[in-house]
């Protein structure tokens, strides 16, 4: 089956710019997950999506980033305005329905501000 | 607060034998995972816990203490493909995860 796919794979903008990142989750994964992995640290979640309704966001920056699963499958994850610490790989991860069940991470999205 | 302790980074040699300690203090528990990451790469799956004892998968086995907040990642007979950072996660009373910051493995030759 294919993997969770992200674009872009890299993107350099400057502070007070915006990004979007698009993921698209395995078939059939209901629930889809968005990482923030700054060098050196593990993955840190943002926001947490079952089928098309959030199930976590409290680590989500919600003055700047913003997310939406609008139908249920594919996601976007926006940084706007972006600042020099939102530098980092931003991944995208699912899994079968809930918690209970392994993640399956994209390639993830490297973001450098300048 | 919940926590995940690991070592930050370990040397090995090609062909010997490493474990990788991690320890945990959570609201819970449902769970710890290993992945490995490579760098600029996404992390995979490695292996799952639940139950106190180890798991064998090939050459990698994986040990988890309940009691003690305790787990390790043994890596047998090394190769120059395993340098990469290994990712201890475990799953808390909500079913979230937490992830550890990572330990990042060298292999000499």
């Amino acid at each position: 089956e294919a993997g969770v796919a992200q674009s872009p794979r890299y993107k350099i903008i400057e502070k007070r710019q915006s990004v979007a990142f698009w993921c698209n989750p395995i078939s059939g994964h209901a629930t889809l997950y968005w990482y923030q992995q700054i060098l050196g640290q593990g993955p840190k979640l943002l926001i947490q999506f079952q089928n098309n309704g959030v199930v976590d966001d409290s680590q989500l920056p919600k003055d700047r980033f913003s997310a939406e699963r609008l139908k249920g499958v594919d996601s976007t994850l926006k940084i706007q305005p972006a600042k020099l610490e939102d530098s980092a790989v931003y991944l995208c991860a699912s899994s079968r329905s809930g918690n209970r069940n392994e993640q399956f991470f994209g390639p993830g999205t490297r973001l450098t501000v300048l | 607060g919940q926590n995940i302790d690991q070592p930050t980074e370990m040397t090995a040699t090609e062909g010997a034998i490493v474990q990788i300690n991690c320890t945990y203090q959570t609201s819970g528990f449902n769970g710890l995972f290993w992945y490995q990451q490579h760098a600029g790469e996404a992390p995979t799956f490695l292996s799952y816990n639940v139950l106190d004892g180890l798991e064998e998968k090939g050459r990698f086995s994986s040990f988890l203490s309940r009691s003690k907040g305790y787990s390790y990642l043994l890596l047998k007979e090394l190769q120059m493909k395993d340098s990469a950072s290994y990712l201890c996660a475990v799953r808390d009373s909500n079913y979230q995860l937490i992830w550890g910051a990572g330990t990042k493995l060298i292999i000499k030759p």
